[in-house]
C-alpha cells in the first residue's frame, strides 16, 4: 500500500528562518503528494499538491514544496518562517484514498 | 462560498447512547470520506463513498456506520458510543483525483 511518513515529531525554527517539514513516500507508480496545515479544533486546509510537472510546487501561504523522485521525498519549505505558520502539519498520499503521515508540530518562535 | 459543513461542531453524548454526526457539501464532489483524528494524531480514514459505492476500512469497528442518502450529504452513525470514540471526526469531500476539502470536524466528548 502506499504510504507516507513523517520523521520528525516536532520542528521548531525562528521567526524569519526558512523552514522545513520533511515528508518521504513509499509509492508504486507514480505518486500523489499533498501537504495540509491543521490549526487547534479545525479542519485541515489543503496547501499545496503534487500530481505531475515540475518538481518544485508552490502553495498558500507562501509554502512549497519539492518532489524529489531519487530520494522518494516531498519536503514542505518556506524562505521565512512566521508565527503564525505554527500547527500541525500533514503530508499525505493519494491511494486512490487520502492517507496521512503522523504529523509534524511546527512551532515558530519570535 | 463552496464548502463542505459539519454539525454539529461540538457533540456531547452519553455512553452507549446512539449519536449522529452529519456533513454537508456544496462542491458537487463525488468522493466523501470520514475520518477519525484522536489528539492531533493522523486523521485515520473509517469510511469513503465514491459517489453510492460505499467502502469501509478493515479495522473500521462494527459499531460505526454510515450512509449517503444523496450527493451532499454524508452520516456517521455510531450505535454505542464508548469512552474511547472521544475523538475528533471529520469529513472531507474530493473529486476522483485531487486534493481533499474538509469540514471544521465535529467533537465528540463522551460522558
Amino acid at each position: 500500500a502506499q504510504s507516507v511518513a513523517q520523521p520528525e515529531d516536532q520542528v521548531n525554527v525562528a521567526e524569519g528562518n526558512p523552514l522545513t517539514v520533511k515528508c518521504t513516500y513509499s509509492v508504486s507508480g507514480n505518486p500523489y503528494l499533498f501537504w495540509y496545515v491543521q490549526y487547534p479544533n479545525r479542519g485541515l486546509q489543503f496547501l499545496l499538491k503534487y500530481i505531475t510537472g515540475d518538481n518544485l510546487v508552490k502553495g498558500s501561504y507562501g509554502f512549497e514544496a519539492e518532489f524529489n523522485k531519487s530520494q522518494t521525498s516531498f519536503h514542505l519549505k518556506k524562505p521565512s518562517a512566521l508565527v503564525s505558520d505554527s500547527a500541525l502539519y500533514f503530508c499525505a498520499v493519494r491511494d486512490p484514498d487520502m492517507r496521512f503521515g503522523a504529523g509534524t508540530r511546527l512551532t515558530v518562535k519570535p | 462560498d463552496a464548502m463542505v459543513i459539519q454539525n454539529p461542531r461540538y457533540q456531547v453524548t452519553q455512553f452507549g447512547k446512539p449519536v449522529t454526526l452529519s456533513c454537508s457539501q456544496t462542491l458537487n464532489h463525488n468522493v466523501m470520506y470520514w475520518y477519525q483524528q484522536k489528539s492531533s494524531q493522523a486523521p485515520k480514514l473509517l469510511f469513503h463513498y465514491y459517489d453510492k459505492d460505499f467502502n469501509n476500512e478493515a479495522d473500521t469497528p462494527d459499531n460505526f456506520q454510515s450512509r449517503r442518502p444523496n450527493t451532499s450529504f454524508c452520516f456517521l452513525d455510531i450505535r454505542s458510543p464508548g469512552l474511547g470514540d472521544a475523538a475528533m471526526y471529520l469529513c472531507a469531500t474530493s473529486r476522483a483525483t485531487g486534493e481533499a476539502f474538509f469540514g471544521q470536524g465535529t467533537r465528540l466528548t463522551v460522558v
